[in-house]
């Protein structure tokens, strides 16, 4: 159980177009989710934090209107990337917790998102 | 506030040697501890956890980790690793209240045939 997966898994993309990555929980009703963002040989940062049903809680320096996080069900979370850039391209993780789950405190991870921007 | 520091950004070791990964927290308030591992291009795996009750916990892999609180400290250990054990490895924690969770700066553990 505790399966999250993320679509798609690589995109290239050309300079100022947008991307869409989803992130799923398959086998339980996630709450709430996280994006994550992480650069090469760095640790994961927190960008976002999302409940189901409402609007994003952003971190400090997250542009909340270039990174657009939609999380309209209990197993679907969105996250675009409005006119994308190349300091845009990035791994990009999301994450997902569930009151199926007793330990609510877990997070269960996506494969991530590998986005290059051209 | 709360922070993670992982010391060892690499460790190398030799298959079947034991290893041992080191993680210290500071928050002021208690804390919920993890360890995820990252294979290369993949997204984070839970390898184990403490929430609360004995303070030795054991996780997937044949990997434990020891909470101690009074060193505030949450070390990985594994008596013998593989090569498939060659990984990063993140220490994390949460605070009691919240959901987010704070990551170490990882650990490359390199295990050398």
């Amino acid at each position: 159980g505790a399966v999250v997966s993320q679509h798609p898994s690589w995109v290239i993309c050309k300079s100022g177009t947008s991307v869409k990555i989803e992130c799923r929980s398959l086998d339980f009703q996630a709450t709430t989710m996280f994006w994550y963002r992480q650069f090469p040989k760095q640790s994961l940062m927190l960008m976002a934090t999302s409940n189901e049903g409402s609007k994003a809680t952003y971190e400090q320096g997250v542009e909340k209107d270039k990174f657009l996080i939609n999380h309209a069900s209990l197993t679907l979370s969105t996250l675009t990337v409005t006119s994308a850039h190349p300091e845009d391209s990035s791994f990009y993780i999301c994450s997902a917790t569930g009151l199926a789950y007793s330990e609510q405190e877990t997070q269960y991870f996506g494969p991530g998102t590998r986005l290059l921007v051209l | 506030a709360q922070s993670v520091t992982q010391l060892d950004s690499q460790v190398p070791v030799f298959e079947e040697a034991p290893v041992e990964l080191r993680c210290n927290y500071s928050s002021s308030v208690s804390v919920y501890l993890f360890w995820y591992v990252q294979y290369p291009n993949q997204g984070l795996q839970l390898l184990l956890k403490y929430l609360s009750g004995s303070t030795l916990v054991k996780g997937i892999n044949g990997f434990e980790a020891e909470f101690n609180k009074s060193q505030t400290s949450f070390h990985l250990r594994k008596p013998s690793v593989h090569i498939s054990d060659t990984a990063e490895y993140f220490c994390a924690v949460i605070p009691t209240g919240a959901n987010n969770l704070f990551f170490g700066t990882g650990t490359r553990l390199t295990v050398i045939p």
